[in-house]
């Protein structure tokens, strides 16, 4: 069992363009979940997908979306980006137990 | 919205000295996690607690979920250079379903 899987592991961008960050969940698992982590601060979330819909958000702008597929992977995409957008991003999938991938980390300059 | 604190922010120790970390909410919830999380890395569960008073051993770690379901505690005996890293709890809110709540994390180095 690969685990939560997310791609890709680093990457850098510029203000105002658009990013993709991708994640696989553990096998098994159906819900996945994002997280923002700035440099020294826990993790806070973004959003949850269930059944390919979103179930519940947190206090992030519409800047922020995402998406999961039919194999229960998700996307999240960020628009518009500003430096405060550069941080750890965790997907995190779950069946009884959460568990996290190692992070996208996006540098905005 | 509901938060999280956690007590203190940074610990640097000697190895084989004993700690407690804490973690504060004025809200109830209806279970809580601590995470263990190491550079360039996800957070890993170390452990759930759900029952108000209850008390979790992890081998040196000892966790303990308030009688009101509002905090919690981490002890670590003997502290170890391997017991380095960035500890998080987390809170289910009680009021919706799957939505975690992270304290800032407690930094915790040990020196050999």
């Amino acid at each position: 069992d690969a685990g939560v899987t997310q791609s890709p592991t680093h990457l850098i961008k510029t203000r105002g363009q658009q990013v993709t960050l991708r994640c696989s969940p553990k096998s098994g698992h159906d819900t996945v979940s994002w997280y923002q982590q700035a440099l020294g601060q826990g993790p806070q979330f973004i959003f949850q997908y269930y059944e390919e819909e979103e179930r519940q958000r947190g206090n992030f702008p519409d800047r922020f979306s995402g998406h999961q597929f039919p194999n229960y992977s998700s996307e999240l995409n960020v628009n518009a980006l500003l430096l405060g957008d550069s941080a750890l991003y965790l997907c995190a999938s779950s069946g009884e137990t959460q568990y996290f991938g190692p992070g996208t980390r996006l540098l905005v300059l | 919205t509901q938060l999280l604190e956690q007590s203190p922010q940074f610990l640097s120790i000697q190895e084989g000295e004993n700690l407690t970390v804490y973690c504060n909410s004025s809200s109830v919830f209806s279970s809580l996690q601590w995470y263990r999380q190491e550079p360039g890395e996800g957070p890993v569960l170390l452990v759930t607690v759900v029952t108000g008073g209850e008390v979790k051993k992890l081998k040196r770690l000892t966790f303990q979920f308030g009688d009101a379901r509002k905090d919690s505690s981490l002890h670590i005996t003997a502290a170890q250079p391997g017991d380095t890293g960035l500890y998080l709890c987390a809170g289910d809110e009680y009021s919706s379903a799957s939505k975690i709540i992270f304290g800032s994390g407690t930094r915790l180095s040990i020196r050999p």
